[in-house]
């Protein structure tokens, strides 16, 4: 069964320090999606993305958030500078055109920030 | 108005039981309501999912009941076995597409 992957699945970085999360969403997929999850918190969107373009971003998705599809297989959030309360698990999604609403998420990346 | 809240926030059931899980929402553009469950570790997983113009969706022994009116909407789990036992969060999906999630129920189902 095909399923998103993510990569690393931990991440331990410095505050200040820039990071990137990547993701391979299920291969014939038009839709991705970047949630994330503080420890014991629900999940929560912070960015759609389309045909090479951002559909929609949070408030919590600010300058200091962007995303990008650099090839044909591979979705990256990248953070530029860390802050401590970005320590979460982020999770990518995607999903396809037959079915748009159901969306499929990856293991996640457990991002902390010291 | 973009919430989903979701109640309890933890529920322990005997095997064998049911547990009942309720979320309410407010706006009435939603139009597509999924449950997920997630495992310590692992990102959430579509377990049923349902329309508004539907009240009842079963599958296995997941079902959903959904009352538009009431803007309500619930997963059952008959039968429960100690290997449901996860954290299990509703949501809504908006008009852009994007899920919004209630808040999670940790649910411990005692063998």
């Amino acid at each position: 069964e095909p399923e998103v992957t993510q990569t690393p699945s931990h991440q331990v970085t410095q505050m200040g320090q820039e990071v990137i999360l990547r993701c391979v969403p299920i291969s014939n997929h038009l839709y991705f999606y970047w949630y994330r999850q503080i420890l014991g918190q629900k999940v929560e969107f912070l960015v759609s993305f389309y045909n090479n373009e951002i559909s929609e971003k949070s408030e919590i998705f600010d300058d200091q958030f962007s995303v990008e599809r650099p090839d044909g297989s591979n979705f990256t959030l990248k953070i530029r500078s860390t802050k401590l309360e970005d320590s979460a698990m982020y999770f990518c999604a995607s999903s396809g055109t037959a079915s748009r609403e159901t969306q499929y998420f990856g293991p996640g990346t457990r991002l902390l920030v010291l | 108005q973009q919430q989903v809240k979701q109640s309890p926030q933890s529920l322990i059931v005997q095997k064998g039981g049911i547990s009942i899980i309720n979320c309410a929402y407010e706006n009435t553009a939603f139009d597509y309501f999924p449950w997920y469950q997630q495992f310590p570790g692992k990102g959430p997983a579509l377990l049923i999912a349902i329309r508004p113009d539907v009240s009842e969706k079963k599958e296995g022994r997941f079902t959903i009941s959904f009352n538009k009116s009431a803007k309500q909407f619930s997963l059952h789990i008959m039968d429960s076995q100690p290997g449901d036992s996860a954290t299990y969060f509703c949501a809504a999906r908006d008009s852009s597409y994007k899920l919004i999630f209630g808040s999670g129920t940790r649910l411990l189902v005692r063998p």
